[in-house]
């Protein structure tokens, strides 16, 4: 069973330009969640998705920052006019449906976003 | 969720088992303390996780005292493959996101 995929590994880009990573849950998992790793910092939660459906967004920046995760393909966190301090490691993690309550989030590798 | 204590940083001696404390004093009835570590560079690992008893897997094991106000983690045979940081983590049951700490920084010495 594969784990939890991420691409780009690494995304090079400029200030003001646009920002698409994607993350392939595990098979069968349902519930997608997104965080952000600052430079020599601890992760960040963003947001919380299900199929269709954000659950939590608590930890998304109000402006320029988005995230889908559609009924068919990848979750999609998308920063629009990319700036200096978006670059980081963006991370996804997946976990399963029925749980009986608990959810045992599992980490993809990562996405690094630098803007120069 | 609880707060949780862990040391900055930790060294072990490779082969030998790793220790890990954490201090959860205000854990309530229906948390439970969950362990990831995140190797550099590299997306969080799962470890373990448990609600009162002892766990044991293929990776380490948990021991959570009788009060539930602190865990270890023990890493039974430490390789430099271990040095990573560990983050002790208490939450609900149910979908919601993650709070990572500081962690412990386990430095696996030759």
């Amino acid at each position: 069973n594969a784990g939890v995929m991420q691409n780009p590994r690494h995304l090079v880009r400029r200030r003001g330009q646009e920002a698409r990573l994607r993350c392939s849950p595990m098979k069968g998992h349902s519930h997608v969640y997104w965080y952000r790793q600052l430079p020599e910092e601890g992760l960040k939660f963003m947001v919380y998705l299900q199929k269709e459906n954000i659950i939590d967004e608590s930890g998304m920046p109000k402006e320029r920052f988005s995230a889908e995760f559609p009924k068919e393909g990848p979750s999609i966190l998308r920063i629009q006019q990319v700036v200096r301090g978006d670059s980081a490691a963006y991370f996804c993690a997946s976990s399963p449906p029925g749980q009986g309550g608990m959810d045992t989030q599992y980490f993809g590798p990562g996405t690094r976003l630098t803007v120069l | 969720d609880a707060k949780t204590t862990q040391p900055t940083s930790m060294d072990c001696a490779e082969g030998r088992a790793a220790n890990l404390p954490c201090n959860h004093s205000t854990i309530s009835g229906n948390e439970y303390v969950y362990w990831y570590r995140q190797i550099h560079s590299q997306g969080p690992q799962y470890i373990i996780h448990g609600l009162k008893n002892n766990e044991t897997n293929e990776m380490a094991s948990l021991i959570i005292t009788e009060d539930r106000k602190s865990s270890t983690l023990i890493l039974p045979h430490a390789t430099l493959r271990d040095t990573a940081v560990y983050y002790c983590i208490v939450r609900r049951g149910g979908y919601q996101k993650v709070t990572f700490g500081t962690g412990t920084k386990l430095q696996v010495i030759p």
